[in-house]
């Protein structure tokens, strides 16, 4: 089953609004998420990476003001996109890293968001 | 050169036919990750690798650590596999280093 949930998985909004989305891991705890856009038929692009409870880092050409970005426990991370933008339109993916701990041990483990939608009309 | 690659970009096959995927990388890696995507849908993680080999399914994954090579095999191709399978690298940095993705359309 999923590890990695991400809410909304499709959000429509008007131009000068913010969008919030939320990457949650369901049964381990992320040191660590990252933030992904991706643009149809192209690959992933890195947005930023956060740390839980520490600042976020953001990746070159992503700007930090635009695109908040709260880790602020251990399986939650929070992407908010302020005054959006029809260019901002775009499939936002989060992934979500840490130790995950089964029967046979604890690994340390990567994985992704199902991914939300983001449509700026 | 990118540091993840991937073999074929684009691939399409006859249902029922053994499909592979390759990926090399030229950069120490912890594991290796083998992602699926389906059109406008999430990433799926299929494997997680750091030697030998797994299997799950019609699916089997490979690497090579000395060789710096893994591969993904589809048997008996369905056209619901036809997707976007992507190799990462985790090189430890922050992120996954992706490789550009292959394409693979079965046709029925």
């Amino acid at each position: 089953g999923a590890v990695v949930s991400q809410h909304p998985s499709w959000v429509i909004c008007k131009s000068g609004t913010s969008v919030k989305i939320e990457c949650r891991s369901l049964d381990f705890q992320a040191t660590t998420m990252f933030w992904y856009r991706q643009f149809p038929k192209q690959s992933l692009m890195l947005m930023a990476t956060s740390n839980e409870g520490s600042k976020a880092t953001y990746e070159q050409g992503v700007e930090k003001d635009k695109f908040l970005i709260n880790h602020a426990s251990l399986t939650l991370s929070t992407l908010t996109v302020t005054s959006a933008h029809p260019e901002d339109s775009s499939f936002y993916i989060c992934s979500a890293r840490g130790l995950r701990f089964t029967s046979g041990g604890s690994t340390d483990t990567q994985y992704f968001g199902p991914g939300t939608r983001l449509t700026v009309l | 050169k990118n540091e993840v690659e991937q073999s074929p970009q684009n691939l399409t096959a006859q249902e029922g036919e053994f499909i592979t995927i390759n990926c090399s990388y030229s950069v120490g890696i912890s594991a290796l990750h083998w992602l699926q995507q389906h059109p406008g849908g999430g990433i799926v993680s299929l494997f997680m690798l750091s030697s030998g080999k797994k299997k799950h399914g019609r699916l089997i994954a490979t690497i090579n650590i000395q060789e710096k090579h893994s591969s993904l095999h589809i048997t008996a191709s369905h056209p619901r596999d036809s997707a976007v399978y992507i190799c990462a690298g985790d090189t430890g940095r922050r992120a996954l280093t992706f490789g550009s993705g292959t394409r693979l359309q079965v046709q029925p």
